[in-house]
């Protein structure tokens, strides 16, 4: 089972600027099979990223990804005051798929 | 429009069975994977398993693996979760997730599932 780890586990920013997640894998993540999700309290999760690097439908271009292999990166580029929320990774390339344990980003 | 709606909170004792369920819409439900995520209180998502409706393909996380049971009915366009006997520690809220690649566009809206005796 590949181990995903979410760093940092807490991330305090003020609006406008620049947050950086990251996400490793324990073993590589076959063809970059990688997705972010964005999740805000009592809401269900909402896809942001697949692929490691392409926008879901409808995702604003602040949000970008990018990585491969055990190390990929979620990049939100200013902070929207809607941005406030917790984000997960999750890796469907292999069996059992499994999901990183977040990264919350707080306002400052 | 892709809607996925799920069955209502349920309150139930342990040792209890439970199916919850998950109805598609908007979407040809038998080329879509369809997947069950378990959140406990405060907690992370964790992925439990997944069925492509298609050819009935059911593949489960070891973590759960013998302790719930993934289906789907393609008649009605519904999936199922269930469980022959419900623990306090299986209190959470669980979503369904629906994709044609084996990750989620698309989330139900959860159902709460809260075991005490």
């Amino acid at each position: 089972e590949i181990v995903l780890t979410q760093s940092p586990g807490t991330l305090s920013l003020s609006p406008g600027e620049r947050a950086t997640l990251s996400c490793r894998a324990s073993q590589s993540v076959s063809s970059s099979y990688l997705a972010w999700y964005q999740q805000k309290p009592g809401q269900a999760p909402r896809l942001l990223i697949y692929g490691a690097s392409s926008r879901a439908t409808g995702i604003p271009d602040r949000f970008s990804g990018s990585g491969s292999g055990t190390d990929f990166t979620l990049t939100i580029s200013r902070l929207e005051p809607e941005d406030f929320a917790v984000y997960y990774c999750q890796q469907y390339g292999s069996s059992p798929q499994t999901f990183g344990g977040g990264t919350k980003v707080e306002i400052k | 429009e892709v809607q996925l709606v799920q069955s209502g909170a349920e309150v139930k004792k342990p040792g209890e069975s439970l199916k919850i369920s998950c109805k598609g819409s908007g979407y040809s439900f038998t080329s879509y994977w369809i997947g069950w995520v378990r959140q406990m209180p405060g907690k992370g998502l964790e992925w439990m398993g997944i069925i492509y409706p298609g050819d009935s393909d059911t593949r489960y996380s070891p973590s759960f693996q013998g302790q719930v049971t993934i289906s789907a009915d393609k008649s009605i366009s519904t999936a199922y979760l269930q469980w022959s006997s419900l623990k306090a520690s299986d209190t959470a809220m669980y979503y369904c997730g629906s994709g044609s690649f084996p990750y989620f566009d698309y989330w139900g809206q959860g159902t709460l599932v809260t075991v005490s005796s």
